[in-house]
């Protein structure tokens, strides 16, 4: 089956600062990527979703200026989580889809930890 | 390394009847376990979460079981209507990674 990858596997960043987290399709074009978050002992939530080459649509209540997504290209999505804070502290997992497909391939996702 | 199998892959119901999804995993160390329903072209949507503490959790119409030691869990759907139509994932999360089963497809006929 298709491959999702994210990059990092694992963060650790201090207060204040910005990390950046990658979501590719290794071996198909991915018109759509999602992106969740899951915080410890809560359900797996729906961040947003990006269409290459268009803004993202964030769900309610996520912040679009504090998680900047870009999906620059049809295998890169990127997420950014600026001026990141403890409470940003989180297991982030990205999914893909391609042009016409309604599967989708779950990268294995970032665990980001903010001192 | 975890694997994860729903079945049946695919089932067709006429709308009210009772059904159960099944999902299977291959290694009991697992933090917490996830049923997803998943519309054609859209995300996830979280429906129940089990922690690996709990044996059931319930919302609704709709009740997921958790037996950790056989590496089993279910959903199951009563009185099934034709806006359950969907995909259906659980996912097991070990605490450093999601393991997404390949989804029941639901159809529940009016």
């Amino acid at each position: 089956g298709a491959v999702v990858s994210q990059h990092p596997s694992w963060v650790i960043c201090k207060s204040g600062t910005s990390v950046k987290i990658e979501c590719r399709s290794l071996d198909f074009q991915a018109t759509t990527m999602f992106w969740y978050r899951q915080f410890p002992k809560q359900s797996l939530m729906l961040m947003a979703t990006s269409n290459e080459g268009s803004k993202a649509t964030y769900e309610q209540g996520v912040e679009k200026d504090k998680f900047l997504i870009n999906h620059a290209s049809l295998t890169l999505s990127t997420l950014t989580v600026t001026s990141a804070h403890p409470e940003d502290s989180s297991f982030y997992i990205c999914s893909a889809t391609g042009q016409g497909d309604n599967e989708q391939f779950f990268g294995p996702g970032t665990r980001l930890t903010v001192l | 390394k975890q694997e994860v199998t729903q079945i049946p892959a695919a089932l067709s119901v006429p709308e009210g009847e009772n059904l159960v999804l099944n999902c299977s995993f291959t290694d009991s160390a697992i933090y917490n376990l996830q049923w997803f329903r998943q519309d054609p072209g859209k995300g996830l949507t979280s429906l129940l979460l089990i922690q690996s503490s709990q044996r059931e959790q319930t919302s609704g119409r709709l009740n997921a079981s958790l037996d950790k030691s056989s590496g089993r869990s279910t959903l199951y759907i009563a009185a099934s209507q034709p806006g359950d139509s969907a995909t259906y994932l659980c996912a097991v999360n070990t605490g450093n990674q999601f393991y997404f089963g390949t989804g029941t497809s639901l159809t529940v006929i009016p």
